[in-house]
């Protein structure tokens, strides 16, 4: 069965870096989406990414966050300066448009 | 309260029981989806169900929903010890399939030998 792929699965960096989490989305899927989930919490909507432009944001996609689609297989969120509230698990998804989004094993990011 | 909250928050069973679990949720959905997460891992997606559905059912779960009073309830029939992990229900709103999911709360299931 196809599946949505991440990297790195766990990433620490210290405050102030930037990162870059990585997504290989399920080939034939047209819409990207990236979620995040704070240790014990919800898993809340960050942001949605359809013909190469963001479709959709939440309040939590601030200046600090963007994405891309660099080529025709990655999906990225850049983090620019990573604070200690970055601290989650972040989920990258995609959808054909019909059928449920599916969902990759996570990034878990540190911020120290 | 907030879009997507399930009840309850904890549930611990005995293998061979049923667990149910219940989900409400505030706006128009054109969908809603469960889905099941081990600790610490991915999202796996169990079921979903169209709001022109009443009823769904998948192997051993069993998806109600109740549009008239957002709600639905997802049953695990005969459960077993690999159940044992957290369960969300997400909404995707009117928009379509392709709109973005709030997730609900969650229920940690506790399945014991």
């Amino acid at each position: 069965e196809p599946e949505v792929t991440q990297t790195p699965s766990h990433q620490v960096t210290q405050m102030g870096q930037e990162v870059i989490l990585r997504c290989v989305p399920i080939s034939n899927h047209l819409y990207f989406y990236w979620y995040r989930q704070i240790l014990g919490q919800k898993v809340e909507f960050l942001v949605s990414f359809y013909n190469n432009e963001i479709s959709e944001k939440s309040e939590i996609f601030d200046d600090q966050f963007s994405v891309e689609r660099p080529d025709g297989s990655n999906f990225t969120l850049k983090i620019r300066s990573t604070k200690l509230e970055d601290s989650a698990m972040y989920f990258c998804a995609s959808s054909d448009g019909y059928r449920s989004a599916f969902f990759g094993q996570g990034t878990r990011l540190t911020v120290v | 309260s907030q879009q997507g909250e399930e009840d309850p928050q904890a549930l611990s069973i005995q293998e061979g029981e049923n667990a149910t679990m219940n989900c409400s949720y505030k706006t128009s959905i054109n969908n809603l989806q469960w889905y099941r997460q081990n600790s610490g891992r991915g999202l796996v997606h169990l079921i979903l169900i169209r709001s022109n559905e009443r009823e769904k059912h998948s192997g051993r779960l069993r998806v109600t929903l109740d549009t008239s009073k957002k709600s639905s309830s997802l049953l695990i029939t005969a459960s077993r010890a690999a159940d044992t992990a957290s369960y969300f229900c997400a909404t995707a709103g009117d928009t379509g399939t392709a709109s973005k999911l709030t997730f609900g709360t969650g229920t940690r299931l506790q399945v014991t030998l």
